[in-house]
């Protein structure tokens, strides 16, 4: 089964950059989306298809893939960035997500 | 905006089936977005202090995909009457608890794209 890994934490300073990689078999020829996850609530998507953003997601939020690694760029981290973050992607009409990774805003 | 919130019993007995609904409101669950594909609807389940797994999806079209490792006990069925589509999980064990969501997404141009609502989700516990 396809499968996609990402590191288990991130840590960044406030106002820093927060990359997270999501790495898969030619996973670059695959849509990727993106979910922020607080504690004890529901996922959000801040990313799909790649790169693009949903109504009302701030614009430090981008995403880029290619070759076999998504990455996720959170750029002048906030403290209320502190979360969990999962990818997911398609692999033959079967959805996949990544293990997430949590992100700490020291 | 279109708000899903899922139902269903809470504690399920080992080897029974869980059962559960999501209601959809504020939207139809057969109306999609003009010059698209529609919308599919998925479910997904989280276990405590784990992270997602996705169950599966049901398209408007009546089309099914299902998470291999789950495909011979899951369900997902639509009654566009009463605007909900539901899950069902035969033989089910510790190893089913979980939070599960309901959430919807946008079909374009041939793309599934990712989930954009999503419910509050519902937690359901397997014991005796």
């Amino acid at each position: 089964s396809y499968e996609l890994t990402q590191p288990p934490s991130v840590s960044v300073s406030p106002g820093q950059t927060a990359s997270i990689t999501c790495s898969g078999d030619e996973l670059g020829d695959k849509f990727v989306c993106w979910y922020q996850q607080r504690p004890g609530q529901s996922p959000v998507l801040v990313i799909y298809q790649d790169t693009k953003r949903p109504s009302g997601i701030p614009e430090r939020f981008s995403g880029s893939n290619s070759g076999n690694t998504a990455t996720l760029t959170i750029s002048g981290t906030q403290a209320m960035d502190e979360a969990d973050y999962y990818c997911q992607a398609w692999d033959n009409r079967t959805g996949v997500f990544g293990i997430g990774t949590k992100v700490t805003v020291l | 905006q279109v708000q899903l919130q899922e139902s269903g019993p809470g504690l399920v007995k080992p080897s029974q089936t869980l059962s559960l609904t999501c209601t959809v409101s504020r939207g139809s669950i057969s109306s999609g977005p003009i010059r698209s594909g529609g919308y599919y609807w998925s479910w997904i389940r989280q276990p405590a202090g784990k992270g997602l797994e996705w169950i599966g999806r049901i398209l408007g079209s009546g089309n099914r995909d299902y998470n291999a490792s789950l495909k011979s006990r899951v369900t997902i069925s639509v009654d566009t009457s009463n605007n909900q589509f539901s899950l069902k999980l035969t033989s089910v064990t510790a190893a089913d608890t979980a939070v599960y969501y309901c959430a919807r997404g946008l079909i374009s141009g041939g793309h599934f794209y990712g989930l954009d609502v999503w419910g509050r989700g519902t937690t359901v516990t397997i014991s005796s």
